[in-house]
């Protein structure tokens, strides 16, 4: 199966700054990875799609790219509610497959 | 957007089996295609398998084979997962989550409230 490998696992961010998520892919998935967001005790919610596309309702500060075995989620000026775990997911190869997450914690 | 709905928390004993229903509200179950999803506790997430209803056709990942099943109720707009045997790694929050369609596989739009089994 497709491994996926998000970096970091923590990233620690002030409100306000930029950050910047990884997700490696061990194969190419093309454009097919998807980016949700889960806070303590809620399911994930989808945030981007086909690598670049925000889902209905997420806000501009979002932003997905990358294509094949890299991709990036950046988040241009962090809110306090964007404070959560995020993790993607690559739709090209079955089974599909969840990278193991990485958390944006307050600095 | 549709609103997924699961069944309440369950504590079952090694080697027993558990049954977690996710009930759809706005719109039409069959229309859809539901995926079953887990989160041990601290741990990512987990495919486990979905079942299309339109077509009573389900698959699951190779690591549940023979002990998880899905089903679905047209009547109730209800799609269940049941999982066998359970083990006490099977301890995790279970999600049923909505499939939108973008081949040659899916992603997930809506999602579950989670059911947490505890095999203890």
């Amino acid at each position: 199966e497709t491994v996926m490998t998000q970096s970091p696992a923590t990233l620690s961010v002030s409100p306000g700054e930029r950050a910047t998520l990884s997700c490696r892919a061990s194969r190419s998935v093309s454009d097919n990875l998807a980016w949700y967001q889960q806070k303590p005790g809620q399911a994930p919610r989808l945030l981007i799609y086909g690598a670049s596309t925000r889902a209905t309702g997420i806000p501009a500060r979002f932003s997905g790219s990358g294509s094949g075995t890299e991709f990036t989620l950046t988040i241009s000026s962090l809110h306090s509610e964007d404070f959560a775990i995020y993790y993607c997911q690559q739709y090209n190869d079955w089974p599909t497959t969840f990278g193991q997450g990485t958390k944006v914690e307050i600095k | 957007q549709v609103q997924l709905v699961q069944s309440g928390a369950e504590v079952r004993k090694p080697g027993s089996s558990v049954k977690v229903s996710c009930q759809a509200s706005g719109g039409t179950l069959s229309n859809y295609s539901i995926s079953w999803v887990r989160q041990a506790p601290g741990q990512g997430l987990e495919w486990m398998g979905r079942i299309m209803p339109k077509y009573a056709a389900s698959n699951s990942a190779q690591k549940f084979l023979g002990r998880v099943s899905f089903t679905a109720d047209d009547f109730t707009n209800t799609a269940y997962m049941e999982l066998s045997s359970l083990r006490f790694e099977d301890t995790a929050v279970y999600f049923c989550a909505r499939e939108r369609v973008k081949l040659p596989l899916y992603f997930f739009d809506d999602w579950g409230q989670g059911t947490l089994v505890t095999v203890s």
